[in-house]
């Protein structure tokens, strides 16, 4: 069981670049969530996405797209690489989305560190 | 808007004390509250979390939290602190019964564990 699976690890880019950071889970899980992480600033969320089809936007959205065309797959696009996009972003997943069972704990993946030159 | 506040960016405890994780939060209605911890380059892992009944919630690695309705709190303790436990952690919150509402981290206080 992979659990949730991110890649690359590393990446550097130019400014002006794009490039999609991929998030896989094999669990099932419904909901899928992309956060970046700064020093000092914690875990902002991007995009989430509560099923096939369906995404929304986080507390951070600009400059970056989200598409949930399966179950399993939650890619981060990024369209046009800026200095401030230089960060950590973390997928997460979780089984439940509605708040009737309280079971909405999010799987982790190992993280992608993003370099914007 | 939900919102979790942790004020202190370091906590410093010696091997063996106990030790506390303050974290305080805004949420309309009732939360759902969550502990995450950070271990050096590594994603974060789900140590404890309250959604109803008692107030007292005791996780993995021996941590336990206290939730605070009055004082919107839900702090994080440790009878005796270990060295393996200095890392990172997190606070979060979702508001109970809105379905589709993402989960919002603070940013962070760094437990540091002296032997």
């Amino acid at each position: 069981n992979a659990g949730v699976t991110q890649t690359p690890k590393f990446q550097v880019l130019k400014t002006g670049q794009s490039m999609t950071l991929q998030c896989a889970q094999d669990m099932n899980h419904e909901y899928m969530s992309w956060y970046r992480q700064d020093p000092g600033m914690g875990l902002r969320l991007i995009h989430y996405s509560v099923g096939a089809g369906i995404t929304d936007q986080g507390e951070v959205p600009n400059g970056y797209n989200v598409s949930r065309s399966t179950t399993e797959d939650f890619p981060l696009r990024l369209l046009s690489a800026a200095p401030s996009q230089t960060s950590v972003y973390f997928c997460a997943s979780s089984q439940d989305r509605s708040f009737s069972s309280g079971a909405n704990v999010l799987t982790f993946g190992a993280g992608s560190r993003l370099t914007v030159l | 808007a939900q919102s979790v506040a942790q004020p202190e960016d370091q906590v410093n405890v010696a091997e063996g004390n106990p030790l506390t994780v303050k974290c305080t939060y805004s949420v309309s209605g009732n939360p759902y509250l969550f502990w995450y911890v950070q271990y050096p380059n590594r994603g974060l892992q789900f140590l404890l979390k309250y959604i109803t009944g008692d107030n007292l919630v005791k996780g993995s690695y021996g941590f336990e939290a206290e939730f605070n309705k009055s004082q919107t709190s839900f702090h994080l303790k440790k009878p005796s602190a270990l060295v393996s436990d200095s890392a990172l952690y997190f606070c979060a919150v979702r508001p109970a019964n809105q379905a589709g509402t993402a989960l919002i981290f603070g940013k962070g206080t760094t437990l540091s564990v002296s032997s």
